[in-house]
């Protein structure tokens, strides 16, 4: 069955910190992956998707990048945190064709202090 | 674009109690259709899912929810709530044509009264 891990589970950072998160998905090939933010109290945000290995999509211009360096790993930096960046962010993946539902990591709690 | 409404932010229901939670959509075709839920500080598990075929879809944990095309609407119901059930919950939208996303709406948070 397909597993898909995210860490770390929470982050404290210092403004102008860099930033990596990771992302890695078991049991399947070509899986879409996903990079979404909850700020507190709010909804989620689509940060970046990628359909292959080396092809990112972002969504909203901001501090971050992604990349995915591997098939199945998807990793979400930055060279300098905000405040801003504070927020849990969450992992996805989905079959290719991806409207049959995305399967979510447990998150990380990231705080910028 | 597809976009996707929760008009409620916070409901409270009695434990046993019926719940209806309403979830509205926009998008020029038939879209596919989630719903998800969130228990505090953890990831999102899928819920239900409508794709086509019979209206009346259902899910896990007792939920259903009913696609009803004349009013772009998808709402979660369950008839009687357990006080487990409290968590975010989550309708999502995605295009039969898109490239692999879905779009969340804003959520609404479930609190369960003894």
């Amino acid at each position: 069955s397909q597993t898909i891990h995210q860490w770390p589970a929470t982050l404290v950072q210092p403004v102008g910190s860099p930033l990596s998160l990771e992302c890695t998905v078991e049991g399947t090939s070509n899986p879409n992956l996903y990079w979404y933010r909850q700020a507190a109290g709010r909804g989620l945000q689509l940060l970046f998707y990628s359909v292959g290995i080396g092809q990112i999509s972002s969504e909203v211009p901001q501090n971050l990048s992604a990349s995915r360096p591997q098939d199945r790993q998807f990793i979400l930096s930055s060279k300098k945190l905000l405040l801003s960046d504070s927020g849990f962010y969450l992992c996805a993946w989905s079959p290719p064709g991806g409207v049959y539902g995305y399967t979510f990591g447990s998150g990380t709690r990231l705080t910028v202090v | 674009a597809q976009s996707v409404t929760q008009p409620d932010i916070h409901i409270t229901v009695s434990e046993g109690a019926s719940l209806e939670l309403r979830c509205n959509y926009s998008y020029g075709a038939t879209p596919y259709l989630f719903w998800y839920v969130q228990s505090p500080g953890q990831g999102l598990q899928l819920l239900l899912k409508y794709f086509s075929g019979d209206t009346l879809v259902q899910g896990i944990k007792g939920f259903e929810a009913e696609f009803k095309r004349s009013q772009s609407s998808f709402n979660l119901r369950k008839p009687s709530v357990h006080w487990s059930d409290a968590a975010e919950y989550f309708c999502a939208v995605g295009a039969r044509n898109s490239a692999s996303k879905i779009i969340f709406g804003s959520g609404t948070r479930l609190s369960i009264r003894p």
